[in-house]
């Protein structure tokens, strides 16, 4: 597909677990941005990832969320010792910086569910 | 603080009709606002965006209208149909170092079109 893929599309999870959430960008996109979407707060900026480094971190709320990204493409958020208020979709959007940057595109969202 | 706020929460209009939904920004670094459609269990789609040198862009049925000095935007969506139906968000960006266009969101317009 040419889109951008997430995966898991549903994860459950017992409060204490640990859980990783995948992003495939669109492929060549060099940036990739991950936001939260959940009732209260609407949608909210986490990180941004350009390549593998990732110059803006602002939006992580705690030190229990962490990402990485490997080869300029694939992109993991981990988190730890989950909380319930941690349940909400989470977005992963990519955009080429060499054509239109500012245009992100975004992926299906994983929506995590923490028990 | 919330630097973007979108009305209304929610809109029903008629079939053929006109939707309108309205932002409103603070901070006057924002130079590219986009407006996103999302359909329930999908990632937000980019529909159309514009930059604060053009006071409107049009394409197909759906314009957006900047007011810089104001500092509003708003969306108008021309003989709505019921494939329309979903949830709208404005956003905003600005360069904030590199290529980073992260997106400041609104809190979102639930619109139903009734046929």
């Amino acid at each position: 597909g040419a889109g951008v893929s997430q995966s898991p599309s549903n994860k459950v999870t017992e409060k204490g677990k640990d859980v990783e959430l995948r992003c495939d960008p669109i492929s060549g996109h060099t940036a990739l941005y991950w936001y939260r979407q959940s009732l209260g707060q609407g949608l909210e900026f986490l990180i941004y990832f350009q390549g593998n480094s990732a110059p803006d971190k602002s939006g992580l709320p705690s030190d229990r969320f962490s990402a990485e990204r490997t080869g300029g493409s694939v992109s993991t958020l981990t988190i730890q010792r989950t909380q319930q208020e941690d349940s909400a979709v989470y977005l992963c959007a990519s955009s080429f910086f060499g054509g239109a940057p500012r245009a992100q595109y975004f992926g299906p969202g994983t929506r995590l569910t923490v028990l | 603080q919330q630097q973007v706020k979108q009305s209304p929460q929610s809109l029903i209009v008629q079939k053929g009709g006109i939707s309108i939904i309205n932002c409103a920004y603070e901070n006057t670094a924002f130079d590219y606002f986009p407006w996103y459609q999302q359909f329930p269990g999908k990632g937000p789609a980019l529909l159309i965006a514009i930059r604060p040198d053009v006071s409107e862009k049009k394409e197909g049925r759906f314009t957006i209208s900047f007011n810089k000095s104001a500092k509003q935007f708003s969306l108008h969506i021309m003989d709505s149909q019921p494939g329309d139906s979903a949830t709208y968000f404005c956003a905003a960006s600005m360069m904030s170092g590199g290529s980073n266009y992260k997106l400041t969101f609104g809190k979102g317009t639930l619109l139903t079109v009734n046929p």
